[in-house]
């Protein structure tokens, strides 16, 4: 069965650059989109389509997907952005989530 | 705006059923070109796809999980539903449903992602 692996914890300092990865196989020939978790809360989508923003969803976050790697970066992370991160896509008619990043900003 | 909200049992008996309806509002299930979905998040761990379904009634489920689940669409009363059978405590988690779009971007891929989710309702699964 497919799967995508993140980084279990990443730390970024405010107004700083954080970037997350996704590594799955041959991700770069599928989409890969991204969800914020806050605590107690459900899930929002963040990046679709690796790389589009939903409305609402402010221009700090960009994705990219190449390779074997989709990567969400963060600029001028803010602490409002402290969360865990999952990155998911479709494989084989099963959609498939990575075990999820928690960002820390300190 | 569209809004999903998870409703059921919150404890249910080993080796029973556990049954979840989800009702959408602000937009009609029927007359939508989106899939429905459910996902589960056991308490402090990740995100686990169950499956989906298309108004027209076609499913895909997670093979971990596809003897044991079903999900049905209710166009009449704007709902969609998860049964779990022959739960064991490993099925405690919380459900969501959510709803996704998808189907073939302009680079070829296939693309599949949930825009909007419900609040989320815990599930136990004990004696």
């Amino acid at each position: 069965s497919y799967e995508l692996t993140q980084p279990p914890s990443v730390s970024v300092s405010p107004g700083q650059i954080a970037s997350i990865t996704c590594s799955g196989d041959k991700l770069g020939d599928k989409y890969a989109c991204w969800y914020q978790q806050k605590p107690g809360q459900s899930p929002v989508l963040v990046i679709y389509q690796d790389r589009k923003r939903p409305s609402g969803i402010p221009e700090r976050f960009s994705g990219s997907n190449s390779g074997n790697t989709a990567t969400l970066t963060i600029s001028g992370t803010q602490t409002m952005d402290e969360a865990d991160y999952y990155c998911q896509a479709w494989d084989t008619s099963l959609g498939v989530f990575g075990g999820g990043t928690k960002l820390t900003v300190l | 705006q569209v809004q999903l909200q998870e409703s059921g049992p919150g404890l249910v008996k080993p080796s029973q059923t556990l049954s979840l309806t989800c009702s959408v509002t602000g937009d009609s299930i029927s007359s939508s070109n989106y899939y429905w979905s459910w996902i589960r998040q056991p308490a402090g761990k990740g995100l686990e796809w169950i499956g989906r379904i298309y108004t027209s009634g076609s499913t895909n489920y997670n093979p971990s999980l596809k003897s044991r689940v079903t999900i049905l669409v209710d166009t009449s009363k704007n709902q969609f539903s998860l049964k779990l059978s022959s739960v064991t405590a490993a099925d405690t988690a919380v459900y969501y449903c959510a709803r996704a779009l998808s189907g073939w971007g302009f680079s070829g891929y296939y693309y599949y992602y949930m825009d909007v989710w419900g609040k989320g309702t815990t599930v136990t699964v004990s004696s």
